[in-house]
C-alpha cells in the first residue's frame, strides 16, 4: 500500500490566490514535513508538524495536521510567481532510521 | 547556508558497469540518507545510515547496492551491475542530532542506464 497520497496532483492559480494541498499517510507517525522542490533541484523542507501538533505557521504557509484521519494540508496564502514549484508531504514513522515516505507531490503552477 | 553537494551532477553508464554516486553532508550531521525519483514518480526511501553503518533500508535496496562513509565527509552509493530500471535522480541528505529532524537534501545526481 502506499502512503502519503496527495491532491490535487496539479494546481494551477492566479498569483495572489491561496493554495491548498492535502496529504494522506497511512501508518502512524512521529511528524509529517513538508517539502519543495523546484524543477531539477533537490527538496526544501519547508515545514515540520509533530504528531501531537493540530496546527503550525510558519510565514505565508500553514500546515494542518489530522491524525484521526491521518491527513495533513499545507496552505499557501497570497501565492506568487515563485512559488510555482511541486510539493510534497513527508511522514516520519516511529523508528529512529529518519526514514521518510514521501507523497506523490501536487505540482503547483502561480500564474503571473 | 550550510550545504549537501552531489556529484557528478549527471552520470550516463553502460547497462551492468558500476557506478559510484558521491555526496558530500553537512559536516556536523550524523544521519545520512539516499533516495530516488524516478522520472515523473515520487520520491522513494533507499537507506538511512548512522553510526557507520545502514539502519533502514528498502526492498529497491538489494544486494547490488551498497553505501559507504569512507572518510569523515563523503558518503556514497554504488550499483554494482546498473540495469536500465536504475535510470533515475538519485538524492542524498543528511540531518541533524535526532534522526526525526527535517532533512537537508542534495540536487541529486540524474542517473542514464544505457
Amino acid at each position: 500500500s502506499q502512503q502519503g497520497e496527495e491532491d490535487p496532483q496539479a494546481l494551477s492559480i492566479q498569483e495572489g490566490e491561496n493554495a491548498t494541498m492535502n496529504c494522506s499517510y497511512k501508518t502512524s507517525i512521529n511528524n509529517l514535513q513538508w517539502y519543495r522542490q523546484n524543477s531539477g533541484r533537490g527538496l526544501v523542507h519547508l515545514i515540520l508538524i509533530r504528531s501531537n501538533e493540530r496546527e503550525k505557521h510558519s510565514g505565508r504557509l500553514r500546515v494542518t495536521l489530522d491524525t484521526s484521519k491521518k491527513s495533513s494540508s499545507l496552505l499557501i496564502t497570497a501565492s506568487r510567481a515563485a512559488d510555482t514549484a511541486s510539493y510534497f508531504c513527508a511522514s516520519h514513522g516511529s523508528s529512529n532510521t529518519g526514514k521518510l515516505i514521501f507523497g506523490q507531490g501536487t505540482t503547483l503552477q502561480v500564474k503571473p | 547556508e550550510p550545504e549537501v553537494t552531489q556529484t557528478p551532477s549527471h552520470q550516463v553508464t553502460q547497462m551492468g558497469q558500476e557506478v559510484i554516486l558521491r555526496c558530500v553532508p553537512i559536516s556536523n550531521h550524523l544521519y545520512f540518507y539516499w533516495y530516488r525519483q524516478i522520472l515523473g514518480q515520487k520520491v522513494e526511501f533507499l537507506v538511512s545510515f548512522y553510526n557507520n553503518e545502514i539502519s533502514e533500508k528498502s526492498e529497491i535496496f538489494d544486494d547490488q547496492f551498497s553505501v559507504e562513509r569512507p572518510d569523515g565527509s563523503n558518503f556514497t552509493l554504488k550499483i554494482r551491475s546498473t540495469k536500465l530500471e536504475d535510470s533515475a535522480m538519485y538524492f542524498c541528505a543528511s540531518n541533524g542530532q535526532a534522526s526525526n529532524q527535517p532533512q537537508h537534501f542534495g540536487d541529486g545526481t540524474r542517473l542514464s542506464i544505457l
